[in-house]
């Protein structure tokens, strides 16, 4: 079983609106929770954390998550055409980190 | 603002060739990773080290080895190169956990080994 589980996607949005992007983890200890985004051909760059369970906003950008569930979301509000890109969504155990593959967000003008 | 840069964006290799890749971080990181990343396979953890002269294999070790005499210097080995170790190599560095440490990544190199 993978640790960390994403929807490949891709995933298509109009400009303007509401992306959400999904992830559950396997590991209940999982301590701290990233999202990168990755735009192609770069390497991956942090964009929110989260380490309790509720939400956390920054800017257009909502983090959210559920422990009990094991799961963590992430939401772009006003959703702009530089944000096509591909988000890794990672959790921290201990010292380790383990990535999802990553969903493939495409934001049509 | 943490640094980490990798000694090439950019390398061709020769089937057989022994290969160096190089990755500096400035903010006194104990933890140094390196990671390959393929299409539709995501990031995979290579070899990691917590400290100098200290190293633990990662999930996918074949074919590679690593190097960290200085705690800012992580250098990843490719002993004999092949066609499948053509890849995005990513290094990462972290502080020990603290609970409010994310990874941070150099720029990664894209290796094309023919």
């Amino acid at each position: 079983q993978k640790e960390v589980e994403q929807n490949s996607g891709p995933l298509s949005v109009p400009e303007g609106a509401i992306a959400s992007l999904n992830c559950t983890y396997s590991d209940r200890v999982s301590q701290s929770f990233f999202w990168y985004r990755q735009y192609s051909g770069k390497s991956p760059e942090l964009i929110m954390s989260i380490y309790s369970n509720g939400d956390k906003e920054d800017g257009r950008f909502t983090a959210q998550l559920n422990k009990a569930s094991q799961y963590v979301s992430l939401l772009i509000r006003d959703s702009q055409p530089s944000d096509s890109a591909t988000y890794l969504c990672a959790v921290r155990t201990g010292n380790q980190f383990y990535f999802g593959t990553g969903t493939s967000l495409t934001v049509i003008p | 603002d943490v640094k980490v840069t990798q000694s090439s964006r950019y390398l061709v290799k020769r089937t057989g060739e022994k290969v160096f890749l190089e990755c500096v971080q400035d903010m006194d990181h104990e933890n140094m990773f390196w990671y390959r990343q393929d299409p539709g396979l995501g990031l995979r953890l290579i070899y990691f080290s917590y400290d100098v002269k200290m190293k633990e294999k990662g999930d996918i070790p074949e074919g590679y080895s690593v190097s960290r005499e200085k705690k800012e210097r992580f250098s990843l080995i490719l002993e004999s190169a092949s066609t499948n170790q053509t890849s995005m190599y990513l290094c990462a560095s972290n502080p020990p956990y603290r609970g409010l440490q994310t990874q941070y990544f150099g720029p990664g190199t894209r290796l094309l080994v023919l």
